[in-house]
């Protein structure tokens, strides 16, 4: 089974500093490992994912992740927030070894990111 | 922007009407999937597809149904809607490998009265 965790509903950070969304995950074999973006009243925008490689993981609009497998976590950073990165944040994980349903995310329960000015 | 659509985009309907929530996607991908979102909440699927003809139910239990008779298309109909059945509708697809990320339509607000 696969599961992904974010344990922070809401993650508040002043314009120009820099920004944390947390994720851990738990799968048997290898993760797949995705960010998605969501603005109010839109669908889900892909950011980034990791799929092996290189741990540090760059993405869309100056967004990266760190993948920690010993941690077993996926943090979401940017070193400078912008009022415009205030979204909800969802972390989303597929295991590489899943067998029937393998194409299937596993979604976290998102985090609402509010960037002040 | 992914080349994924959903009419219409925002429902109100009364209990008891037949509705279909129509989803397309321009991409030739196999695999098309359906999520249930309440406002700011997590998604849950509720169905999906792995190419033409081919339809499973997700991890939510849902009185919806859906087809997939064309790869571009999957619609998902409710056959008498009810007041529970309020919420937001994701419709999202992706290529054929696992380790594709899947793309989202606008989704579908839909209210049921």
């Amino acid at each position: 089974a696969q599961s992904v965790a974010q344990p922070e509903d809401q993650v508040n950070v002043a314009e120009g500093n820099p920004l944390t969304v947390k994720c851990t995950y738990s799968v048997s074999g290898n993760p797949y490992l995705f960010w998605y973006v969501q603005y109010p009243n839109r669908g889900l925008q892909f950011l980034l994912k990791y799929i092996t490689g290189d741990n540090l993981v760059k993405g869309s609009y100056g967004f990266e992740a760190e993948f920690n497998k010993s941690q077993t976590s996926f943090h979401l950073k940017k070193p400078s927030a912008l009022v415009s990165d205030s979204a909800l944040y969802f972390c989303a994980v597929r295991d590489l070894y899943s067998g029937a349903g393998s194409y299937q995310l596993t979604f976290g329960k998102g985090t609402k990111l509010s960037v002040i000015p | 922007e992914a080349d994924i659509y959903q009419t219409p985009r925002y429902l109100v309907i009364g209990t008891g009407k037949k509705i279909t929530l129509e989803c397309s996607q321009t991409m030739g991908h196999d695999k098309m999937y359906w999520y249930q979102q309440d406002p700011g909440m997590e998604l849950h699927l509720i169905h999906y597809s792995y190419g033409v003809n081919s339809t499973e139910k997700g991890d939510l239990s849902s009185e919806s149904t859906v087809s997939r008779i064309r790869t571009e298309h999957f619609p998902l109909t409710l056959e008498s809607a009810r007041p529970s059945h309020t919420s937001q509708y994701l419709c999202a697809s992706s290529h054929r490998q696992g380790m594709d990320e899947q793309y989202f339509g606008p989704g579908t607000r839909l209210t049921v009265t």
